[in-house]
């Protein structure tokens, strides 16, 4: 069964930073491309970042271009995103899903980032 | 960026009956390898998105056949037969061909 954890959510200051995890199981992870998509309280999906199978490609939308890093170690079946220079409008539940054929086929349950002071 | 435009943006519908729900994009999702990354997703109610149907078609696994979408270049359709309770939720389209992926705002389809 494919699943997908993410973590590391949680409230953070403007202008902090924070670094959030997503772990893979039940299915070869290196394998696949996998994105980040969040979703502010109440609102629809956002795309935020690709990550090819290698690492080779990456993607940023332009509101996060610049602040945020995704990465990931295929070692550990981890995707990360670094988040850096927050923002209030950043709050979000953040979700990872892996990439199948231009769309996300599996998604984690979500970690909810809080941007406040 | 690709502008993804979905309506109605809610829909009642009776246990039973039949909903379609449009999805226009900007420009053409065509991509360059011939395919059309057009998608298809549900949020029910405190859940996470899953993945209903992929390149405009392609029922993703486990997805019912009373699911189906259909469309071309920029016009898509989902289209949702003998609707079930546990059909109700938030529908999204979204679009793969190009980066930035984009999504549709939503329809939130709703019982009568």
């Amino acid at each position: 069964e494919v699943q997908l954890v993410e973590s590391g959510g949680g409230l953070v200051q403007p202008g902090r930073s924070l670094k959030l995890s997503c772990v893979a199981s039940g299915f070869t992870f290196s394998n696949y491309g996998m994105n980040w998509i969040r979703q502010a309280p109440g609102k629809g999906l956002e795309w935020v970042a690709y990550i090819s199978s290698g690492s080779s490609y990456i993607y940023y939308a332009e509101t996060v271009k610049g602040r945020f890093t995704i990465s990931r170690d295929n070692a550990k079946n981890t995707l990360y995103l670094q988040m850096t220079s927050l923002r209030s409008e950043d709050t979000a539940l953040y979700y990872c899903a892996r990439h199948v054929l231009g769309a996300g086929a599996y998604w984690g349950q979500g970690t909810l980032v809080t941007v406040s002071s | 960026d690709v502008v993804m435009t979905q309506t109605p943006v809610s829909l009642s519908v009776s246990l039973g009956g039949q909903v379609s729900i449009s999805c226009r994009s900007s420009q053409s999702l065509v991509h360059n390898n011939g395919n059309t990354y057009l998608s298809w997703y549900l949020q029910k109610p405190g859940q996470s998105p899953q993945l209903l149907i992929y390149k405009v078609s392609n029922r993703f696994s486990g997805i019912s056949d009373r699911f189906s979408g259909s469309g071309s270049g920029t016009d898509f359709t989902l289209k949702i037969s003998r609707v079930e309770p546990d059909d109700l939720g938030v529908y999204y389209c979204g679009q793969g061909t190009q980066y930035p992926w984009t999504f549709g705002g939503g329809t939130k389809l709703e019982l009568k």
